[in-house]
């Protein structure tokens, strides 16, 4: 597609619930990032792509927390016994090559979780 | 449809010189504008805007935000080599964030 695509664009959840949030980024774009951005907070990093390398899942805030990269294109984060704290928005991007400077990324419109 | 630009698309200056990034906008129900400057994997948080006129300031960066003209500048002055990077641009609105393509900034020595 032309840009980067999340779905869902809102979830709300109950506390406990697993949930899945997809990203399909830039076709060709061999670096893809997710983060999360809750209100008033910076991007906080959790998990990057890079072509067929193993993944750094550094950012990865506890083990309730996973992604996958199917295909090299397609990324599903999955959220398990979500808690109230994991109420953020989530936002995926992708860029052309690894991150280095002039190598812009690009951010799709974020999936918006709310856990209740 | 709601939109974020960004000019110029990439920057070269020499060390000491003054930089202004410019970021427009069309969204609609806009809540807060902000500013992250990319050098790795992470963004870094620079600022986030939501009045107009009222100038934020950290050391020699400085951003403001015009809500009637729809658009926002970042100023660096005094520019140094470590200030090389992406700078980005994102509007927030009633539940979705639209980020701009980003200026490449090249500071040389």
């Amino acid at each position: 597609g032309a840009g980067v695509s999340q779905s869902p664009s809102n979830k709300v959840t109950e506390k406990g619930k697993d949930v899945e949030l997809r990203c399909d980024p830039i076709s060709g774009h061999t670096a893809l990032y997710w983060y999360r951005q809750s209100l008033g907070q910076g991007l906080e990093f959790l998990i990057y792509f890079q072509g067929n390398s193993a993944p750094d899942k550094s950012g990865l805030p506890s083990d309730r927390f996973s992604a996958e990269r199917t295909g090299g294109s397609v990324s599903t984060l999955t959220i398990q016994r979500t808690q109230q704290e994991d109420s953020a928005v989530y936002l995926c991007a992708s860029s052309l090559g690894p991150p280095t400077s002039g190598n812009t990324i690009y951010f799709g419109e974020g999936s918006w979780l709310t856990v209740v | 449809e709601d939109k974020v630009v960004q000019s110029p698309l990439s920057l070269v200056v020499h060390e000491g010189d003054t930089v202004t990034l410019n970021c427009s906008y069309e969204v609609t129900n806009f809540r807060s504008l902000l500013w992250y400057k990319q050098e790795k994997k992470a963004p870094t948080f620079l600022f986030m805007l939501t009045s107009s006129g009222i100038e934020k300031k950290s050391g020699r960066l400085s951003s403001i935000l015009d809500k009637k003209e729809l658009f926002s500048i970042l100023n660096i002055t005094a520019t140094q080599t470590g200030d090389s990077a992406v700078y980005l641009c994102a509007v927030l609105t009633g539940n979705q964030f639209y980020f701009g393509t980003g200026t490449s900034l090249t500071v040389i020595p």
